[in-house]
């Protein structure tokens, strides 16, 4: 069955420490990774993919195929990363290219 | 539009009556995805259109939940006799083409409280 485990669901930090934000997948076929970002009073939006290899907002993320995961991680979180974070997978499952969404995990940086 | 407008931002109906939820996409774009959110937990998906067909809706929980866009572009999701388990976001994404390439834009959502 296809899924995502995020297994924190509230992460807290200090401003300047390093963030990873965990996720493993489940999937039998090639899977895209991607990682959406929700704001306070915001709505969802793309933060990165897997495919582009990018950093966003000092962000990166890693496909991980032996271990199944796409762990987020930042070297130093910043007060504006605080945010609710959903890893999703998407491929070709069932002939449409739908997401599958993790649980999500709130990012709390403090100063 | 700028981006994936969705109405009414909130709703609240009893249990038992029919509500529609709108969803007006970036222009253009062809693929158009609702997921519904519970709270405490990641989006759901629910159906896919591709242009004016649904590709895919696998996701809706039942037969009291619909959805159309009938000219490729507005899509509307309907349900009927609706129940307090309703109760959650629901949520709007448009692409240009496969999420994979390109990902989705999202609405900001409906919020449905059934009472």
């Amino acid at each position: 069955a296809q899924r995502v485990t995020q297994p924190e669901k509230l992460l807290s930090v200090f401003k300047g420490a390093p963030v990873e934000l965990k996720c493993n997948y489940s999937y039998s076929g090639s899977p895209e990774l991607f990682w959406y970002v929700q704001y306070s009073r915001q709505r969802l939006q793309l933060l990165l993919r897997h495919i582009s290899r990018e950093s966003i907002k000092g962000f990166t993320a890693d496909l991980n195929k032996g271990e199944t995961s796409f762990h987020l991680k930042k070297p130093f979180a910043q007060e504006e990363d605080s945010a609710m974070y959903y890893c999703a997978l998407s491929g070709h499952l069932s002939g449409t290219y739908k997401y599958i969404f993790g649980t999500g995990t709130r990012l709390k940086v403090l100063a | 539009g700028a981006g994936v407008s969705q109405t009414p931002s909130n709703k609240v109906t009893e249990k038992g009556k029919y509500v529609e939820l709108r969803c007006d996409p970036i222009s253009g774009h062809t693929a158009l995805y609702w997921y519904r959110q519970s709270l405490g937990q990641g989006p759901e998906f629910l159906i896919y259109f591709q242009g004016t067909g649904a590709a895919d809706d696998s996701g809706l929980p039942n037969d009291r939940f619909f959805a159309v866009r009938p000219e490729g572009s507005v899509s509307t999701l309907k349900i009927q006799r609706t129940e307090r388990g309703d109760s959650a976001v629901y949520l709007c994404a448009s692409s240009a083409g496969t999420a994979a390439n390109y990902g989705y834009t999202f609405g900001s959502g409906t919020r449905l409280t059934v009472v």
